[in-house]
Parts: structure tokens; C-alpha cells; sequence
């Protein structure tokens, strides 16, 4: 499974903006960059996920690196719920059915009021 | 998004007894389904993969014959702990993939907190 390193934890103030980064400089042609997030005593919440062009959606906005060796997920203004553990995953997508999701240690965001 | 749920939410047994845990799609129809398994202050570990109508398939190091899975319809997928010992206590979560969409998305249930005395 291809790799991914992110920062243990971050910290951001209420109403503003957190750049929360990840790094795969083993992802493959096919891997799918993914991002979930947990919060305390939940299961893991599907936030976005992207192949090579830059995703927006409701919850977040995906900035993928141009040599796709890293990422960014972009929160526009965190909120006292946004707080969780942020978890990067890649996945293989041209291995459809056999490929599963393997979770790092992910970064905890601790929010700010 | 898809919702997947988790029966119980919570269960404290005694050891030695069996604890069944049941997985829902709720509004989509899951081929595979995944079971986790999460420590205190740890991230998830994946367990096993759950395919309807065929045998689960176990990660290394998990006992299938400790952990039972059963995946008889494309909407549930049961866990029993045989035997649970006080070190099978932990946080168990469900995820169901939802193949409708042109990409493959994997939803997650709420969990289920274990605790064997």
C-alpha cells in the first residue's frame, strides 16, 4: 500500500482557514487520494477525495500537487466541529474490488474558539 | 451520502461469552463490506473484507476463527467475537462500499464499543 505522511497534530483558530497537508511521493498512476475524518467516538466521515485536478465540495476543497507527491485538504473556516482527526489515504482504483482503505495515523485538529 | 449503521452501539459481556455485531447499508446495496478494529488513542486496523455470498477475507494476524463473519445479503454483514477476552476489548467499525456512483466511495458506521469483563 503506497504511503502517506501527515503532521501528527495541528491547531487552528475559529473562522479561519487550515491547510492541513499530506505527503505521497510513492503514489502510483492509479492511486486515488482520499481523505476521511473522525471525530472523538465516531466512525470515519468521507470528506473528499481526488485523482489529479484540484475538488471542491461542501466540507473542503482538495488541492492536488502537480507531480500529485503531495496534497492539501483545505478547510475555507474551521469550526469548533471541525475538530478531528484527519486521515489521508491513498487508493488504488484500478484495482476495483480488491483494494481497501488502510488508515495512517492521520492529524489530529485541534480547533480554537 | 450513504448511511451504514452499526447494531449495538455499545456492549459489555462477560468473558468467555460471544458478542454479535450487525452492519447495515441502509440505502445502498454493498458487495463488499469492511471490518475494523480501533485501540484507545490508536488509528484503524483493518481486520477483514467482507464479500456477500463468499468467505471473508481475514488481514494477517487476525483469527477467523475468533472473529466470524457472515455476509448473507448485499445490505448486512454480522461480526461475532467468539470466546471475547478482556484484550478483545475495543472499538469495532463497520464501512460498506457503494459501487453506484462512478467512483467507488466507502462509507463508515458509528462503531461499536466493546468492553469483556
Amino acid at each position: 500500500d503506497a504511503k502517506t505522511t501527515q503532521p501528527n497534530s495541528m491547531e487552528s483558530n475559529e473562522e479561519e482557514p487550515v491547510h492541513l497537508p499530506c505527503n505521497h511521493s510513492t503514489i502510483s498512476g492509479t492511486d486515488y487520494i482520499h481523505w476521511y475524518r473522525q471525530l472523538p467516538s465516531q466512525g470515519p466521515e468521507y470528506v473528499i477525495h481526488g485523482l489529479t485536478s484540484n475538488v471542491n465540495n461542501r466540507m473542503a476543497s482538495l488541492a492536488i500537487a502537480e507531480d500529485r507527491k503531495s496534497s492539501t485538504l483545505i478547510l475555507h473556516r474551521a469550526t469548533l466541529r471541525d475538530a478531528a482527526v484527519y486521515y489521508c489515504i491513498l487508493r488504488d482504483e484500478g484495482q476495483t474490488g480488491a483494494n481497501n482503505l488502510f488508515f495512517g495515523t492521520g492529524t489530529r485538529l485541534t480547533v480554537i474558539p | 451520502g450513504a448511511v451504514v449503521s452499526q447494531h449495538p452501539s455499545w456492549v459489555i459481556c462477560k468473558s468467555g461469552t460471544s458478542v454479535k455485531i450487525e452492519c447495515r447499508s441502509l440505502d445502498f446495496q454493498a458487495t463488499t463490506m469492511f471490518w475494523y478494529r480501533q485501540f484507545p488513542k490508536q488509528s484503524l486496523m483493518l481486520m477483514a473484507t467482507s464479500n456477500e455470498g463468499s468467505k471473508a477475507t481475514y488481514e494477517q494476524g487476525v483469527e477467523k476463527d475468533k472473529f466470524l463473519i457472515n455476509h448473507a445479503s448485499l445490505t448486512l454483514s454480522t461480526l461475532t467475537v467468539t470466546s471475547a477476552h478482556p484484550e478483545d476489548s475495543s472499538f469495532y467499525i463497520c464501512s460498506a462500499r457503494d459501487l453506484t456512483g462512478i467512483q467507488e466511495t466507502q462509507y463508515f458506521g458509528p462503531g461499536t464499543r466493546l468492553l469483556v469483563l
